[in-house]
């Protein structure tokens, strides 16, 4: 079964600082996908990024970088000069990639982050 | 393009009483998928529709909660009778047909009360 842990219930930081969101996941699949989803306070969930199990490559967009480490079985997202507009709940979640061969099937997610950012 | 659209934002009901929550996916997406988050914890699948077809409907916690999808196009999920426990959010989620990308599209989701 596949299972994805955030450890990190609730994170607080001051604007400006960088911040790790920490996600730790198992599969018993070679092929997956990884994903990391922003809920904002308006509620719905807004996609941040995926990764492909094969590409372990790290990968910045803007302030945002992530680090998958296929060994240690992380996907650990890191925010660089934090702002208050980041303060939301952050889940990872994994694929279940053998959902009737043609599409990737349902998602397995962590139990959120909530992260907030004082100014 | 729009994006996913669920109705309504919010409902309050009594233990017993039926509710019937509405998902419309992205057009053109074949793949429509409900979760559930209770309680501040993950948030659970329920099933996946590919089409008008239950593809998987592992997550579905018991015979009251029944989901279909008529014609491949919108979706609803009936919670019948409902009980304190069914109370969470409710998310829709689609995705475009084929494996190429994974990502999937949430909607705003349905906070349910059961009172």
């Amino acid at each position: 079964a596949q299972k994805v842990t955030q450890a990190q219930t609730e994170i607080s930081v001051v604007e400006k600082e960088d911040v790790t969101l920490d996600c730790v996941y198992e599969t018993r699949d070679t092929t997956y996908y990884l994903f990391w989803y922003k809920q904002p306070p308006s509620g719905e969930l807004v996609f941040l990024i995926r990764r492909n199990s094969f590409d372990e490559q790290n990968e910045i967009s803007g302030r945002y970088s992530w680090n998958f480490q296929k060994s240690t079985s992380s996907f650990n997202f890191t925010i660089t000069a934090s702002q208050v507009v980041d303060s939301a709940v952050y889940f990872c979640a994994l694929s279940d990639p053998n959902a009737g061969g043609t599409s990737y099937g349902k998602l397995t997610f962590g139990q959120g982050t909530i992260l907030t950012v004082h100014p | 393009e729009a994006g996913v659209t669920q109705f309504p934002s919010h409902s309050v009901i009594e233990k017993g009483q039926t509710v019937t929550l509405r998902c419309d996916p992205i057009s053109g997406h074949d793949n429509l998928y409900w979760y559930r988050r209770v309680m501040g914890k993950e948030i659970k699948f329920l099933l996946h529709f590919v089409k008008e077809s239950k593809q998987d409907e592992s997550g579905m916690p018991n015979n009251r909660f029944l989901a279909e999808r008529t014609g491949g196009t919108y979706s609803t999920l009936k919670v019948q009778p409902a009980e304190l426990e069914d109370s969470g959010v409710y998310f829709c989620a689609s995705s475009p047909p084929g494996r190429s990308r994974g990502e999937q599209f949430f909607g705003p989701g349905t906070r349910l009360t059961v009172l």
